[in-house]
This record gives structure tokens, C-alpha cells and sequence, in this order.
């Protein structure tokens, strides 16, 4: 069964930083670009960025670009999303997600995560 | 950027009555690159069209998506219970992916 497993719920303060993982399986991890979308509470979805494992080309939403990073370990077939100070207004869930076809970043997303919920509170 | 516009931003209809979904794009777009998806509360997204009218694996022939250049619908000509949820379109023909701001369909 292809599918993404995401890493779970966070809660952290206001400056700190935070990393949260998806893991691919059931596909070839390499082959296949992988999305990052966020949802803030009760809002709609946006695209962040996206990532190509394989050689790690990087594409980011010019709203997202210098705010978060995208990156990959294919070795161990996980994308992750990064924040090195952390805002109140990075509360969201976000999620991943793997377009329909491999090799093409100009799909749409087939295969979603189950989100991860990252809360930032002092 | 594209910027897409997705109307009405509530819909509320009954079970077994016919609900039509519009996107519209601010400049033409290919129709290759035009999806929509469902989201329930709780619930990740999931892609019910792509293509503009090719519905994804598992996708009941009830949902039907058309359109092309700056306009865009998705029609479920039956609603079922579990078809009451929100509803997105996005463009994916270049980066960002833009996704419209949702049309809730809910229960009348």
C-alpha cells in the first residue's frame, strides 16, 4: 500500500525550532516529488514547496520561501519540513503529499499524509 | 501567481439533489492542469478530479468535472450523506500549485 506517515502533533513557544517528518512507503521514495501544503485552523489549503528526493531540487511558494525549509533523506525514504524560529501564525496543520504521477511536480496530489498539527503558544 | 475563486462559499442542498461547484481562474489555464478535491473535518484531502475531468481511483461517477480556460465546475448530480463536506479546486500547471478558498457543501 503506497502511503505517507507523518510525524505526530507538536506544541512549541514563540522563536523556538521545529522539524517534523513524512515517511513514503509502498512506492519508489526517489521517483516521486513530495508536497507540503498547510492549513490554518478552520481556513483553506496553501501550497508551501515542494521536492524532488532524488537529487533534492526544491521549488517554494514565494509566500513560504525564507520561512520554512524543505529537505530529504532518500536513505531513509522521509521528507521534512523545518522551522528554525517558530511564529504564533505557523499554527496550522500541515500536510504531505505525493503527485499522481513520478518524476512530474506539475500533478496533482494523489497520496496525502494524515497531517501534522504544529502549535505555537507561549 | 494564479489566483483562483471558488463560488458560492456555502452551499446547502438536500440528499439527492444536484450540487454545481464553480472555480474560476484569473487568466486562462490549461485544463491538463485543473483538479478538485473533498475534504471532510478531520479528514486530509482527497483528489476527486484531475485533468479537469478525469476522476481519481475510487471516485463515484456521480462527480463529474468540466471546464476550460478561466472556468471550471465540479457537478455531483446525486448527493449522497457522505458528499456534504468542503470542497477545493487547484491549479497545478506551475509553482505554487494555487488552491482555491473552498465552497463548503453542506446539509439543508
Amino acid at each position: 500500500e503506497v502511503q505517507l506517515v507523518q510525524s505526530g502533533a507538536e506544541v512549541k513557544k514563540p522563536g523556538e525550532s521545529l522539524k517534523i517528518s513524512c515517511k513514503g512507503s509502498g512506492y519508489s521514495f526517489t521517483n516521486y516529488w513530495i508536497g507540503w501544503v498547510r492549513q490554518m485552523p478552520g481556513k483553506g489549503l496553501e501550497w508551501m514547496g515542494i521536492i524532488y528526493p532524488g537529487d533534492s531540487d526544491t521549488i517554494y511558494s514565494p509566500s513560504f520561501q525564507g520561512q520554512v525549509t524543505i529537505s530529504a533523506d532518500k536513505s531513509i525514504s522521509t521528507a521534512f519540513l523545518q522551522w528554525r524560529s517558530l511564529k504564533a501564525s505557523d499554527t496550522a496543520m500541515y500536510y504531505c503529499a505525493r503527485p499522481l504521477s513520478g518524476g512530474s511536480r506539475r500533478d496533482p496530489f494523489e497520496i496525502w499524509g494524515q497531517g501534522t498539527m504544529v502549535t505555537v503558544s507561549s | 501567481e494564479i489566483v483562483l475563486t471558488q463560488s458560492p462559499g456555502t452551499l446547502s442542498l438536500s440528499p439527492g439533489e444536484r450540487a454545481t461547484l464553480s472555480c474560476r481562474a484569473s487568466q486562462s489555464v490549461s485544463s491538463y492542469n485543473f483538479a478538485w478535491y473533498q475534504q471532510k473535518p478531520g479528514q486530509a484531502p482527497r483528489l476527486l478530479i484531475y485533468g479537469a475531468s478525469s476522476r481519481a481511483t475510487g471516485i463515484p461517477d456521480r462527480f463529474r468535472g468540466s471546464g476550460s480556460g478561466t472556468d471550471f465546475t465540479l457537478t455531483i448530480s446525486r448527493l449522497e450523506p457522505e458528499d456534504f463536506a468542503v470542497y477545493y479546486c487547484q491549479h497545478y500547471g506551475s509553482s505554487p500549485g494555487t488552491f482555491g478558498q473552498g465552497t463548503k457543501l453542506e446539509i439543508k
